[in-house]
């Protein structure tokens, strides 16, 4: 059964603390692994797709990577606007009609 | 660009009436739009997914005759919660995905939905 998994639940980081949340995935056939930023009472936003081990992208102050088993989003120098909760979510091969599986999210603050 | 807008954003409505919420694409044609449903301090759950000009599918456990889905167009779907209840009270969000891209999926302010 395809299944996303991330960690930690929370976060919580001081302003320039760098760190780095995980999306653990099970799926047969990755067909891609997207980062999505949700701010309470909001729509989630898209931030990046990634579609094959080793692949890498960067906006301002965030970096995903991915790996065969898992991408990141590493967070680095954090400032109080990029609290928010982040959400993973994967297109697995077996699916025909571009249905995402999403992960719980980490919901990130950070402090002044 | 990819720029989705839903409407309304916040609607109130008394148990038994039905309320449509509207999921629009301003900026690209969306061939698939998604309709989810959060609950607080939960993730997505996707409720359907809709293809212009063609039925819903619908995911398991989700009332096809209580949340009615519409893809009229390339650039709207809408839903209908029908005969609605207290419990049906969420936060509604639809997605859509562009054609020709890799599945990415834009998705709209959300609409809060409160049944008195």
């Amino acid at each position: 059964e395809d299944q996303v998994t991330q960690s930690p639940e929370a976060l919580r980081l001081q302003e320039g603390e760098s760190s780095s949340l995980n999306c653990s995935y099970t799926v047969s056939g990755l067909r891609g692994l997207f980062w999505y930023r949700q701010d309470p009472g909001k729509g989630p936003e898209f931030l990046f797709t990634l579609y094959s081990a080793g692949e890498e992208k960067e906006k301002e102050r965030l970096k995903a990577t991915l790996t065969k088993k898992e991408s990141f989003l590493h967070i680095t120098a954090p400032k109080p606007e990029d609290s928010a909760t982040y959400l993973c979510a994967v297109l697995s091969g077996s699916s025909n009609t571009g249905k995402l599986i999403f992960g719980q999210g980490t919901t990130l603050q950070v402090k002044p | 660009g990819a720029v989705v807008s839903q409407h309304p954003s916040r609607v109130i409505c008394k148990s038994g009436t039905s309320v449509k919420i509207e999921c629009r694409s301003l900026d690209f044609q969306a061939t698939t739009m998604f309709w989810y449903r959060q609950f607080p301090k939960k993730s997505l759950m996707l409720m359907a997914t809709s293809n212009e000009g063609s039925k819903a599918t619908y995911e398991q456990g989700v009332e096809k005759d209580k949340f009615l889905i519409n893809h009229a167009s390339l650039t709207l779907s809408t839903l209908t919660v029908t005969s609605a209840h207290p419990e049906d009270s969420s936060f509604y969000i639809c997605s859509a995905s562009p054609a020709g891209t890799g599945y990415e999926q834009y998705f709209g302010p959300g609409t809060r939905l409160t049944v008195t």
